[in-house]
């Protein structure tokens, strides 16, 4: 089955700077990798996600990139804001049949004001 | 607006009693899901359901069972709970449809067993 390694577990930047969140997947025949966000005390939202036929996709300052020669792909959020501290997960799986995500272990992002 | 709703958000049982948490969704979802939560493991999955009465095991699915009668309700069992099974359990939904591969989740149970 698929596996996905999430790095770093923990990230502590000051607001302004950027943070990327790595994340390597095992299976080769995933082609739908999202990212979902948790803020302390809430459900885990989808903010973002790419698809196999592309290899970067941005939304404000969330951007996330993919190469899927080397399975890895990644988030970069840019102009870090307090509300962006989060846990963060990755997740990829295949799109065909019962959709089946396999999550990273999680991202806890810290932004200091 | 999209609402998966747990029936508790916080639970406290004792060693060996039987334990429901229910799940339910409004969206008409065909997928359903129950996942753990625990500190620096990220989300398990432990069952999920792509139709109604159909269920398949995820990865850790020992001490657990599930129920779905209904399209819109995702029940999961914990048949004789026990201390190592202490943990936030969410519950999540989403569409077969071509394209929509979003989960929606639900708020969390946070589940003691003492």
């Amino acid at each position: 089955g698929e596996n996905v390694e999430q790095h770093p577990s923990t990230l502590s930047v000051q607001e302004g700077d950027s943070a990327v969140i790595k994340c390597t997947y095992s299976d080769s025949a995933s082609n739908y990798f999202p990212w979902y966000k948790q803020e302390l005390g809430k459900r885990p939202q989808l903010i973002i996600d790419i698809r196999s036929n592309v290899g970067e996709k941005k939304d404000q300052r969330i951007a996330v990139t993919l190469n899927k020669t080397a399975k890895h792909f990644s988030l970069h959020i840019t102009e870090t804001q307090p509300e962006d501290s989060a846990v963060y997960f990755c997740a990829a799986s295949e799109t065909g049949g019962s959709y089946i995500p396999t999550f990273g272990r999680g991202t806890s992002l810290i932004v200091h004001p | 607006d999209v609402k998966v709703t747990q029936s508790s958000r916080y639970l406290v049982k004792r060693t060996g009693e039987k334990v429901f948490l229910e799940c339910v969704q409004d969206m008409d979802h065909e997928n359903m899901f129950w996942y753990r939560q625990d500190p620096g493991l990220g989300l398990r999955l432990i069952y999920f359901s792509y139709d109604v009465k159909m269920k398949e095991k995820g990865d850790i699915p020992e001490g657990y069972s599930v129920s779905r009668e209904k399209k819109e309700r995702f029940s999961l069992i914990l048949e004789s709970a026990s201390t190592n099974q202490t943990s936030m359990y969410l519950c999540a939904s989403s569409s077969s449809g071509t394209g929509a591969y979003e989960q929606y989740f639900g708020p969390g149970t946070r589940l003691t067993v003492t």
